[in-house]
């Protein structure tokens, strides 16, 4: 199947700070990638959807100005927690589907704790 | 709005039996797709099976099988043979071509020796 990654696989910063989180598809081009966030024993979230060459679309209560969303080629995109606060600490997953296959394929994660 | 439903928050089975898991879900859309994605402690989302809602045959990927019934909206997923790897989250999940996945709250499935 298609590879994703994405890095930092876990990040600790201090209150105030900015934090910046890679997903890329490694094998296939994806026009549209999606940033999910996961509490703790709780469900994927969708928070928004990444799109190349145009602006993101965020889903209901999601704060576009803290969670900033960069799509800035057909197989990087990026989500900077700007000014993280403890509770954005969270499990943070893309994903991005294979068109061929209509399929989508998740990164590992990125564990954010902000103390 | 699409809804998915996984009505068992936690399953067990013993080694080498079969486990059924459920999920029901609701679109208005006559084209989507239904997922299966087993969630390890590693935290790392591995797509278990597919389904294309206008494929009536179910879906089999070894000692994975579904049983889809479109019209009640009903996407189970049966496990044979189970494993002590295939202890995980389970997540349902329904899409429509190239949109975001829509998630269950997810099944803990255990798998005892």
């Amino acid at each position: 199947g298609a590879v994703v990654s994405q890095h930092p696989s876990r990040v600790i910063c201090k209150s105030g700070t900015s934090v910046k989180i890679e997903c890329r598809s490694l094998d296939f081009q994806a026009t549209t990638m999606f940033w999910y966030r996961q509490f703790p024993k709780q469900s994927l979230m969708l928070m928004a959807t990444s799109n190349e060459g145009s602006k993101a679309t965020y889903e209901q209560g999601v704060e576009k100005d803290k969670f900033l969303i960069n799509h800035a080629s057909l197989t990087l995109s990026t989500l900077t927690v700007t000014s993280a606060h403890p509770e954005d600490s969270s499990f943070y997953i893309c994903s991005a589907p294979d068109r061929g296959t209509d399929t989508q394929y998740f990164g590992p994660g990125t564990r954010l704790t902000v103390l | 709005a699409q809804t998915v439903t996984q009505s068992q928050p936690e399953m067990s089975v013993q080694e080498a039996e079969t486990v059924t898991l459920s999920c029901t879900y609701d679109t208005s859309e006559s084209d989507y797709y239904l997922f299966w994605y087993k969630q390890p402690p590693s935290r790392q989302m591995i797509l278990v099976i597919r389904q294309e809602a206008y494929k009536q045959q179910n879906a089999t990927e070894n000692r994975f099988s579904v049983n889809f019934q479109k019209a009640a909206k009903s996407f189970s997923l049966k496990i044979s043979d189970s494993q002590l790897g295939d202890a995980a989250m389970y997540f349902c999940a329904n899409s429509n071509s190239g949109y975001a996945l829509n998630f269950g709250k997810g099944t803990s499935l255990l798998v005892t020796p």
